[in-house]
């Protein structure tokens, strides 16, 4: 079947660790993003990559990283940076920019 | 630092009466809408689309309205069922330099009751 993939489904993490977040898809899709979800807000973007090896800032990227290395993942790193990193995160592809986005089930993230 | 986002208006409506649920765009230039739907603790859904040149576009069970004199865009559900309970979200999209980009509505809690 082809989708977008996201694991782990619940991830914690102590102060001070970096840790990182795995998206992958089959989809063939060029443009990938990572979101932020905070409980009863909406979506923020972090991280969008249009095409491998190039990826761009969102609207909250400080104390995050990414890659792009392969078109089918899309890998967050939350660094120890990130102030406050409990949250929901959610990877998403399309075929470009402002088309469809095809999410996947997101992973919640837990700073014990 | 970072701001933090609003929280999200609710909506609660009786099972089996007609919800509408509204979206108010911010850019002229957007030329693609669409509807998302988000259940508890999963990934958006797609429900519907709506290109710029239509004022409205009909699914199963809902349908989507544009008014692009005032910049609103409005997701009709028919015959509201409990597992329509959820965030809905629309989306718009445009172009932004060499890019182009959907931006994200603040998203609406949609209750329903039994």
């Amino acid at each position: 079947d082809g989708g977008i993939t996201q694991s782990p489904k619940y991830l914690f993490r102590k102060e001070g660790q970096n840790v990182t977040l795995s998206c992958e898809q089959n989809l063939n899709h060029d443009a990938m993003y990572w979101y932020r979800q905070d409980p009863g807000q909406g979506l923020r973007l972090i991280y969008y990559s249009q095409i491998v090896n190039d990826f761009q800032k969102g609207d909250i990227a400080e104390g995050y990283s990414v890659s792009r290395e392969k078109k089918e993942s899309f890998p967050l790193t939350v660094t120890s940076a990130q102030k406050n990193p409990t949250a929901f995160y959610l990877c998403a592809s399309s075929w470009g920019g402002g088309s469809e986005a095809f999410f996947g089930q997101g992973t919640r993230l837990t700073v014990v | 630092g970072e701001s933090v986002g609003l929280h999200l208006p609710t909506l609660s409506v009786q099972e089996g009466d007609n919800s509408i649920i509204n979206c108010a765009y911010s850019n002229s230039a957007s030329d693609y809408f669409i509807w998302y739907k988000q259940e508890s603790g999963k990934g958006p859904q797609f429900i519907i689309d709506i290109r710029s040149n239509m004022d409205k576009r009909q699914g199963q069970r809902v349908t989507v309205l544009l008014n692009k004199t005032v910049k609103h865009l409005s997701l009709q559900i028919a015959a509201t069922q409990p597992g329509d309970s959820a965030v809905y979200f629309c989306a718009e999209a445009l172009n932004a330099g060499n890019n182009r980009k959907l931006i994200w509505g603040l998203g609406t809690s949609l209750a329903v009751n039994p």
